[in-house]
């Protein structure tokens, strides 16, 4: 059965302090990889997509590397802005539908 | 920058009662998608539509829900007999391809009473 876990649930960082969130997946066929950002009473935001192992994708502070059994958004110097839920979802080879970890809340402060 | 739009954004209604969500993908979308995240939990599959059929759906779809697309824009989700446990927020979603990157709409929040 495909399955996306996410680590730690929550984090809580100062402004500036760089750290990085896990998402353990398994799943028949990796199509894809997606992170997305999802800010209180909101929609998921999409940030990157990751297709094989090795690909990495970077947007501002933040960057996505994959491996064959996880990926990790690595977040550097982050701002007070970056405060939200991060979702990692995956697409396999049965259908089309996403399956998505439980999320990372981040919170920074400054 | 083209988006999905949902409305409402939030409805209220009594156990029993029927509720249609409603949606626009984004205009040169394919394939669409409904979701839902019960507060404090994962976002969860419903179901997918393509072609004017459904070609995807969870055990959580079960006789109770509905999807259409009435016309060339609109795509909407109903439930027939709303339960308390359907409370939930219900996010629509788009994508131009099968298999491919979607975009998620903001939501409907139900609240059954």
């Amino acid at each position: 059965e495909d399955q996306v876990t996410q680590s730690p649930e929550a984090l809580r960082l100062q402004e500036g302090e760089s750290s990085s969130l896990n998402c353990s997946y398994t799943v028949s066929g990796l199509r894809g990889l997606f992170w997305y950002r999802q800010d209180p009473g909101k929609g998921p935001e999409f940030l990157f997509t990751l297709y094989s192992a090795g690909e990495e994708k970077e947007k501002e502070r933040l960057k996505a590397t994959l491996t064959k059994k996880e990926s990790f958004l690595h977040i550097t110097a982050p701002k007070p802005e970056d405060s939200a839920t991060y979702l990692c979802a995956v697409l396999g080879n049965q259908g089309g539908k996403l399956i998505f970890g439980q999320g990372t809340e981040l919170s920074v402060k400054p | 920058e083209p988006e999905v739009t949902q409305t409402p954004s939030h409805q209220v209604t009594q156990m029993g009662q029927e509720v249609i969500l409603r949606c626009v993908p984004i205009s040169n979308h394919l394939y669409f998608y409904w979701y839902r995240q019960i507060l404090g939990q994962k976002v969860e599959f419903l179901v997918s539509f393509y072609n004017n059929e459904i070609s995807e759906k969870s055990e959580i779809f079960d006789d109770q829900f509905s999807v259409e697309r009435p016309d060339g824009s609109n795509f909407t989700l109903k439930i027939r007999s709303t339960k308390l446990e359907d409370s939930a927020m219900y996010f629509c979603a788009s994508s131009r391809q099968g298999q491919a990157l979607q975009y998620f709409g903001p939501g409907t929040r139900l609240t059954v009473t």
